[in-house]
């Protein structure tokens, strides 16, 4: 079965410092993992998505993540964090053997930017 | 484009109460059709999906319900609440390319 899990539920970071946030999936297929941010009483939204293409890809907002097959793991990355970056952030995996799109996501992070 | 819409944005309900939640997609056919619940702190648990009119399946026994009247309407119901029903509760669409979600804005829930 597939999972995701995502380290520290909680992050804080300075304005203008690195913003790293922590993904490891399991998958038994080769996955498309994705990102997605949700803002305070909002619906998320699709920050960028790996689909077997470029290992580093590269998002909305500044936001990039890599695809490591050896480490399992999709962490998101922002080389400086704007206060807009406030939210909750939800890694997330594809099953692509069901008929539907079925969409695993992790616990999420929510990331706090201190100004 | 595509939208979605999801309605109504916040409710507060008695226990016992019943519920309807709705939700639309315009500019698309035959999606794919998904109720997620977001609890406080928590990730996002798959409640149910619909690839068709009239065709739905539950990930996980609950009190609530789902219903796919029209291709592109897809409704959560239940006959009586509980308190544990009170979260975020998310529609979303896909094409089923398994590309992407598109969520709508959401339902805050209460029940009191």
């Amino acid at each position: 079965a597939q999972s995701v899990t995502q380290l520290g539920s909680h992050v804080s970071v300075s304005e203008g410092a690195l913003v790293l946030l922590r993904c490891n999936y399991s998958s038994s297929v080769p996955p498309y993992l994705f990102w997605y941010v949700q803002y305070p009483n909002q619906g998320l939204q699709l920050l960028l998505k790996y689909t077997s293409a470029a290992t580093l890809v590269k998002g909305i907002n500044g936001f990039e993540a890599e695809f490591k097959k050896s480490e399992t793991s999709f962490h998101l990355t922002k080389p400086s964090a704007h206060m807009s970056d406030a939210a909750e952030y939800f890694c997330a995996v594809s099953d692509l053997r069901t008929s539907y799109d079925k969409v695993i996501f992790g616990p999420g992070t929510s990331l706090s930017v201190i100004p | 484009s595509q939208t979605i819409h999801q309605w109504p944005a916040t409710l507060v309900q008695p226990v016992g109460s019943p519920l309807s939640l709705e939700c639309t997609v315009e500019g698309t056919s035959n999606p794919n059709l998904y109720w997620y619940r977001q609890a406080a702190g928590r990730g996002l648990q798959l409640l149910f999906y619909s690839v068709g009119i009239g065709q739905i399946s539950s990930e996980v026994p609950q009190n609530l319900s789902a219903s796919r009247p029209q291709d592109r309407q897809f409704i959560l119901s239940s006959k009586k609440l509980l308190l544990s029903d009170s979260g975020f509760y998310l529609c979303a669409w896909s094409p089923g390319d398994g590309q992407k979600l598109f969520f709508g804005s959401g339902t805050q829930l209460s029940v009191l």
